[in-house]
């Protein structure tokens, strides 16, 4: 069975421009969350779709915004992007929503913003 | 809000010995807490879990103890062994989220 899969694997930006990182979830797997991991720090929540719906979201700006298909594919997008967004980013897929069931993580997306 | 604690936030241990993570939460509501090691450039990958109506866990060099009654759970190594250097995040799942701790940074010492 296929795993988590996200694309690209890297990437670099310029301040300002935008950006999209996209995530195929497990084959059957209807919830897709999406985090922000910063050297040394954790797992910063960014939002959760499940069958297309933005289910939870953490504390991001605006800016940071996702939408899913109706195949469960997910896509997260960055505008007016700063230095400080410069993290891997991480996307996770469950079977169900919510946090009752283990997630999947891929191999990330590391974005350098320069 | 919910939140876990997590502690220690870097752990250095020799090889051999045992090694205990742990984490406090704070929702009554959660029903599930896995555990999640994240080797250096590779993405967290889940290495055991428990659910609230179960205490304790095994599976081989590793366990999860949970305490319903004092809100916190830890992860056991025993044996640890260089392979298990990584960084190890806790998680608090209720049916409507999963809330993550910050992160131990496991050292196995030659």
């Amino acid at each position: 069975k296929a795993g988590v899969t996200q694309t690209p694997r890297y990437l670099i930006k310029t301040r300002g421009q935008q950006v999209t990182l996209s995530c195929s979830p497990i084959s059957g797997h209807r919830s897709v969350s999406w985090y922000q991991q910063t050297p040394g720090q954790g797992l910063q929540f960014l939002f959760e779709y499940f069958s297309e719906t933005q289910r939870n979201k953490g504390n991001f700006p605006g800016r940071f915004s996702g939408r899913q298909f109706s195949n469960s594919r997910s896509e997260m997008n960055v505008s007016t992007l700063e230095l400080g967004d410069s993290a891997l980013y991480l996307c996770a897929s469950s079977q169900i929503s919510g946090g009752s069931y283990g997630y999947t993580f891929g191999s990330g997306t590391r974005l350098t913003v320069v | 809000g919910e939140n876990v604690e997590q502690h220690p936030s870097t752990l250095s241990v020799q090889e051999g010995d045992s090694a205990v993570i742990k984490c406090t939460y704070s929702d009554s509501a959660s029903n599930y807490f896995p555990w999640y090691k994240q080797e250096l450039g590779k993405r967290p990958q889940l290495i055991i879990d428990i659910r609230s109506n179960v205490g304790e866990k095994k599976d081989q060099r590793i366990a999860v103890t949970l305490n319903k009654t004092a809100k916190h759970f830890s992860l056991h190594i025993t044996e640890t062994q260089p392979e298990d250097s990584a960084v190890y995040f806790c998680g608090q799942g209720t049916n409507y989220q999963l809330i993550w701790g910050a992160g131990t940074k496991l050292i196995i010492k030659p």
